[in-house]
C-alpha cells in the first residue's frame, strides 16, 4: 500500500474561517510533508516533520499551523487566510533521514479562499 | 544556485512515439537519490521512478527509464511508445543525504502527446 490520503479534495473558505487539512499514511514512513502549489509551479515546501517532530519550517506564516498527531497523521490547521493562499495543498511521506528513497503524495486539497 | 534544472517548459511528442525529458542537478553531497514525478491535470503527484547516487545501472520501470549520467550530473527520464495518458507535468527531484528530508524539484516540463 502506497497510499496517502487527503481529506477534504476540495475546501472553499472565507478570510475569518478556521478550517483543518488532514493527511494520512500507514506506509510506517517516519517523515512526512506539507506542500503548497500554484498552478503550473512546482511544490514549495511548508514543513517538514521527522518521527513527529517539526524539522523544517520554510518561514510559513503563523495563519498556517502543522500538527503531527501521531506517526501516521499529519494536519494543517488554517486561520484567517488570505486569498494569495488559494492553491493546491499536497502531503508526502517517506522513509526519514538517512534513507534516500521516494516521497509519497497525496491527491492534494485545492484550496480557495474567498 | 538552482538545485534542478529543467530547460523545456513545455514538449510535445506524436503518440507511440518516445521522448526525453532532460534534468540536470547540482549537489557536493556523494549521497542522492533523484526522482522523476508525473502530475496530470488532476492535481496528483505521481512517483514514476529511483536513481541512487551510487546506482551503476540505470533505473527502469516500464515505459519509463532514467538516463543517468554522474560526470555530466543529468538525470534524463525517457518515456517509450507514448500514449495519450502520458500528458501531464513532469517534475524532476533529488534528495540529498546531507539535508535528509528535504525534496528539490524542477520547475518541471509540461508533455502533451498529439494522437
Amino acid at each position: 500500500d502506497t497510499e496517502v490520503t487527503q481529506t477534504p479534495k476540495h475546501l472553499v473558505m472565507g478570510m475569518t474561517n478556521k478550517k483543518s487539512l488532514k493527511c494520512e499514511q500507514h506506509m510506517g514512513h517516519r517523515a512526512m510533508y506539507w506542500y503548497k502549489q500554484k498552478a503550473k509551479k512546482p511544490p514549495e515546501l511548508m514543513f517538514v516533520y521527522s518521527y513527529e517532530k517539526l524539522s523544517i519550517n520554510e518561514s510559513v506564516p503563523s495563519r498556517f499551523s502543522p500538527e503531527c498527531p501521531n506517526s501516521s497523521l499529519l494536519n494543517l490547521h488554517l486561520h484567517a487566510l488570505q486569498p494569495e493562499d488559494s492553491a493546491l495543498y499536497l502531503c508526502a511521506s517517506s522513509q526519514a533521514i538517512g534513507v534516500l528513497t521516494e516521497a509519497f503524495f497525496g491527491q492534494g486539497t485545492r484550496l480557495t479562499v474567498v | 544556485a538552482q538545485k534542478i534544472t529543467q530547460t523545456q517548459p513545455g514538449m510535445f511528442v506524436q503518440e507511440k512515439e518516445a521522448v526525453t525529458l532532460d534534468c540536470t542537478y547540482d549537489t557536493s553531497d556523494p549521497s542522492y537519490g533523484l526522482f522523476w514525478y508525473k502530475q496530470p491535470s488532476s492535481g496528483e503527484m505521481i512517483f514514476l521512478i529511483y536513481q541512487g547516487s551510487y546506482d551503476q545501472q540505470n533505473a527502469t520501470e516500464g515505459r519509463y527509464s532514467l538516463n543517468f549520467q554522474k560526470a555530466r550530473k543529468s538525470a534524463n527520464l525517457v518515456i517509450s511508445a507514448s500514449q495519450l495518458g502520458d500528458s501531464a507535468m513532469y517534475f524532476c527531484a533529488m534528495r540529498e543525504g546531507r539535508t535528509g528530508n528535504q525534496f528539490y524539484f524542477g520547475t518541471g516540463t509540461s508533455l502533451t502527446v498529439i494522437p
